[in-house]
């Protein structure tokens, strides 16, 4: 009954490759999808998504939602080590009133 | 640094002790929550605040554990009568909802703090 799945769940690139995440949820009444970045501590804020087919974009890392299908993407293109971490999904639904991450994609991006 | 800060960063504590940890959110934000995460987990929801008012408790809030927001700034998570399963990172984020509104809780961007890491042996 996991609410919201990525894949994969963990992946070893090199420098300079482009990498796309992927984030499926199953939720009544969605409302938001947020990718967030956690490297050693805390999870930082990447993108907040609502409208399907709206691309969002910050430099190398650039998101789409698609819900029709119930899915986000996340694509990191020309990698550094720097974007080593693991990227987490959280789908906000039920109105709002719930919230619930996804168990992460460890991204390993090598020299 | 006017992020969202805890303390301690890092707990060891035996089995059956009580511990606390805190947060200090974002100055302006007036939501609060707090979140738990095991190894290769997503953080799991447990509790929130709006202002002083704790609204929401997850299921997964057993009896020991409380949290207060008391002049609705700081807050802090206590865990009586600690278990090894109690093992994990506990994380704060804050977030700022429109004022005089009532909105749904998870609707505002929630900015996390390191985390307190806690063991239990």
């Amino acid at each position: 009954e996991d609410k919201v799945v990525q894949s994969p769940l963990s992946l070893v690139v090199h420098e300079g490759d482009t990498v796309t995440l992927n984030c499926s949820y199953e939720v009544t009444n969605f409302r938001s999808l947020l990718w967030y970045k956690q490297e050693k501590k805390a999870p930082t804020f990447l993108f907040m998504l609502t409208s399907s087919g709206i691309e969002k974009k910050s430099g190398r890392l650039s998101s789409i939602l698609d819900k029709k299908e119930l899915f986000s993407i996340l694509n990191i293109t020309a990698t550094q080590t720097g974007d080593s971490a693991v990227y987490l999904c959280a789908v906000v639904w039920n109105y709002g009133q719930n919230f619930v991450f996804g168990p992460g994609t460890r991204l390993s991006v090598l020299p | 640094d006017t992020g969202v800060s805890q303390n301690p960063r890092h707990k060891i504590t035996k089995r059956g002790q009580n511990v606390t940890f805190r947060c200090d959110p974002i100055s302006e934000h007036n939501r609060l929550y707090w979140y738990r995460q095991t190894l290769g987990q997503g953080p799991e929801f447990l509790t929130y605040f709006q202002n002083e008012a704790q609204l929401e408790k997850s299921r997964l809030l057993s009896d020991r554990f409380s949290a207060e927001r008391p002049k609705g700034s700081f807050s802090t998570l206590e865990i009586q009568r600690t278990e090894q399963g109690d093992s994990a990172m506990y994380l704060c984020a804050s977030s700022l909802s429109p004022v005089g509104q009532r909105a749904a809780p998870h609707t505002d961007t929630q900015y996390f703090g390191p985390g307190t890491r806690l063991t239990v042996l």
